[in-house]
This record gives structure tokens, C-alpha cells and sequence, in this order.
């Protein structure tokens, strides 16, 4: 089993909302990624977990809140996104974090309006 | 920079081989990655190929590597309509100590026309 996944697969919300996005993995991966990716464009890293523990923050604004309850679970906390937070946002998760190949959910379709 | 070149956009007719060609940055990258992505759909790996060879064959996939050059390369043999999608190439990219992250090329559109 392969298979990374993701919910909801689209979400619509306004900037004063509050919402969470939900990732899930049970290939025994110890290592979990959010990606933000804009049309026609390649995805970006947000954060990296390892072990359950944030690994890399690329300077990711504060309205967005990674969390990763347990090995299996990476959530991502939203709260007064802006428009131009609208995106493709995708999980990905890799046996450790030292180069293994990683595997990606299907993305959540979000809207800011 | 961190920039991994690719061309945007190549279409081949159905049954012909394609090509995609991805130009990447970092010497040390221990492997390399080629990525598929349907429309509306996440990112789904294809194949890689560790730095110290120069090919890699995967059934209807030849990955060729010339790390002189710094050139990464995808063939896929009889393309399909279903071979449609954009095609992403990485490189890992050393972030300290273990730790390593994904620097993806700014993909290739293929089209494949029946």
C-alpha cells in the first residue's frame, strides 16, 4: 500500500475562518511534507516533519499551523488566509527524511474568498 | 541557485517515443526523481536513479543521467494518450546533516495526440 491520503479534496473558505486540512499515511513513513502548489507552477515545500517532530519551516507564514498527532497524521491549521493562499496543497511522506523517494496524497483544493 | 530547468511544453503522436529533458543544479544530489501529474491530481512518482549511474531502464522508462552536464533526461517508449500530463524532475538538496528536501523542475507539459 502506497497510498497517501488527503481530506477534503476541495475546501472554499473566508479569510476570517478557521479550518484544518487532514494528510494520512500508513506505510510506517516517519517522515511527512505539506507542499503548496500554485497552477502551471511546481509544488513548494512548507514543512518536514521527522518522527513526529517539525524538521524544516521554510519561513511559512503563521496562519499556517502544522500538527502531526501521531506518525500516521499530519494536519495543517488555517486561519485568516488570504487570497493568495488559494492553492493545491499536497502531503507527501518518505520512509526518513535523508533523500528516500517520497509519495504524495492527491492535494486539497483550497479557495480563499 | 536552486533553479532546475525544464522545457514547457513537447507533444508527440500517439506510439512515438517522447523525451523530456530537465537541467538540474546541485553536484551532490544523491538522487534524482521523475514525477507524473494528471490534471486536478497529486504527484505521483515515476522512477529515480542514484547519482552515481548513468541509466536506468523501467519497463517503457529510460532515465539518463550525465552528471557532467548537470542533465537529466526521461524517455518514454510508445507514448500513450494516457502518458499525457506534466512531468516534473528533482533533485535532492542537502538541507543539513540527514536532512534532505525536494527541489523540483518547473515541469514539462506533454500532449500526446492520437
Amino acid at each position: 500500500d502506497t497510498e497517501v491520503t488527503q481530506t477534503p479534496k476541495h475546501l472554499v473558505m473566508g479569510m476570517t475562518n478557521k479550518k484544518s486540512l487532514k494528510c494520512e499515511q500508513h506505510m510506517g513513513h516517519r517522515a511527512m511534507y505539506w507542499y503548496k502548489q500554485k497552477a502551471k507552477k511546481p509544488p513548494e515545500l512548507m514543512f518536514v516533519y521527522s518522527y513526529e517532530k517539525l524538521s524544516i519551516n521554510e519561513s511559512v507564514p503563521s496562519r499556517f499551523s502544522p500538527e502531526c498527532p501521531n506518525s500516521s497524521l499530519l494536519n495543517l491549521h488555517l486561519h485568516a488566509l488570504q487570497p493568495e493562499d488559494s492553492a493545491l496543497y499536497l502531503c507527501a511522506s518518505s520512509q526518513e527524511v535523508g533523500g528516500y523517494e517520497q509519495y504524495f496524497g492527491p492535494g486539497t483544493r483550497l479557495t480563499v474568498t | 541557485g536552486e533553479d532546475v530547468e525544464q522545457s514547457l511544453f513537447l507533444s508527440v503522436r500517439e506510439g512515438d517515443s517522447s523525451v523530456i529533458n530537465c537541467t538540474y543544479t546541485d553536484s551532490s544530489s544523491t538522487y534524482l526523481y521523475w514525477y507524473k501529474q494528471e490534471p486536478g491530481a497529486g504527484l505521483q512518482l515515476l522512477t529515480y536513479i542514484f547519482s552515481n549511474m548513468d541509466m536506468k531502464q523501467d519497463q517503457r522508462l529510460t532515465v539518463l543521467l550525465n552528471k557532467k552536464d548537470k542533465h537529466l533526461s526521461l524517455r518514454i517508449a510508445d507514448t500513450q494518450t494516457g502518458d499525457s500530463a506534466i512531468y516534473f524532475c528533482a533533485e535532492t538538496l542537502n538541507y543539513g546533516g540527514a536532512t534532505n528536501k525536494l527541489i523540483f523542475g518547473t515541469g514539462t507539459l506533454l500532449a500526446v495526440q492520437p
